[in-house]
């Protein structure tokens, strides 16, 4: 079945440590998100990727990296110069149509990694 | 910068009623999204609408892309439990971009 898949589904940071969550999708979908989830916040976008090589930063970057190598993966890697990691974070990825790069169409979204501190 | 508006926060129904909850903006969209989110896990797609006026429905679900193009309904009857979770609406971002901007969200809980 074509999907989204992020992996750990939970995942602990030690203080001053890096770690890097994984998302890869098998929908041939050009575009893929990262977004952050804290309780009353609704969704928050960190990074987002719409072609191999390139992406943009969010709203909320900082503290956060990225690298789109292949067109199927979209890593996070999330550093120690985030202050307030512990958060759900959610993947995502759609079809880019129309000029210049807009989109009307839905992003589809995996089931998220969970980062905790210990 | 473009928001999108959904109040209140928290919605409590008792089984077997309907409700509707709305999303509402100050600036135009040309699409507007439904997603569900169930606990642990992401926003599952529920609807999306294309046209201005357009009322789609998903089962027990229906939505609406207002007339305004600033706002959005989306109505569930005959609630059941598994309806609880999050709803959100989303509409893309203006501008060359594939961004989505995504309501805050409304928790539903469902009393049997």
């Amino acid at each position: 079945d074509g999907g989204i898949t992020q992996s750990p589904k939970y995942l602990f940071r030690k203080e001053g440590q890096n770690v890097t969550l994984s998302c890869e999708q098998n929908l041939n979908h050009d575009a893929m998100y990262w977004y952050r989830q804290d309780p009353g916040q609704g969704l928050r976008l960190i990074y987002y990727s719409q072609i191999v090589n390139d992406f943009q930063k969010g709203d909320i970057a900082e503290g956060y990296s990225v690298s789109r190598e292949k067109k199927e993966s979209f890593p996070l890697t999330v550093t120690s110069a985030q202050k307030n990691p512990t958060a759900f974070y959610l993947c995502a990825s759609s079809i880019i149509s129309g000029t210049g790069g807009y989109s009307n169409q839905p992003q589809h979204f995996g089931d998220g990694t969970r980062l905790s501190i210990l | 910068g473009q928001q999108l508006n959904q109040s209140p926060q928290s919605m409590f129904i008792q089984e077997g009623e309907d409700v509707s909850m709305n999303c509402t903006s100050s600036s135009i969209f040309n699409t507007w999204l439904w997603y569900k989110q169930e606990p642990g896990e992401g926003p599952v797609l529920l609807i999306a609408l294309y046209k201005a006026g357009e009322l789609t429905s998903n089962g027990r679900l229906t939505a609406q892309f207002g007339i305004t193009r600033k706002d959005s309904f989306l109505n569930i009857s005959a609630s059941i439990p598994s309806d609880v979770g999050i709803y959100f609406c989303a509409a893309p971002a203006t501008g060359a971009n594939s961004k989505l901007t995504f309501g805050k969200g409304i928790t539903l809980s469902v009393r049997p």
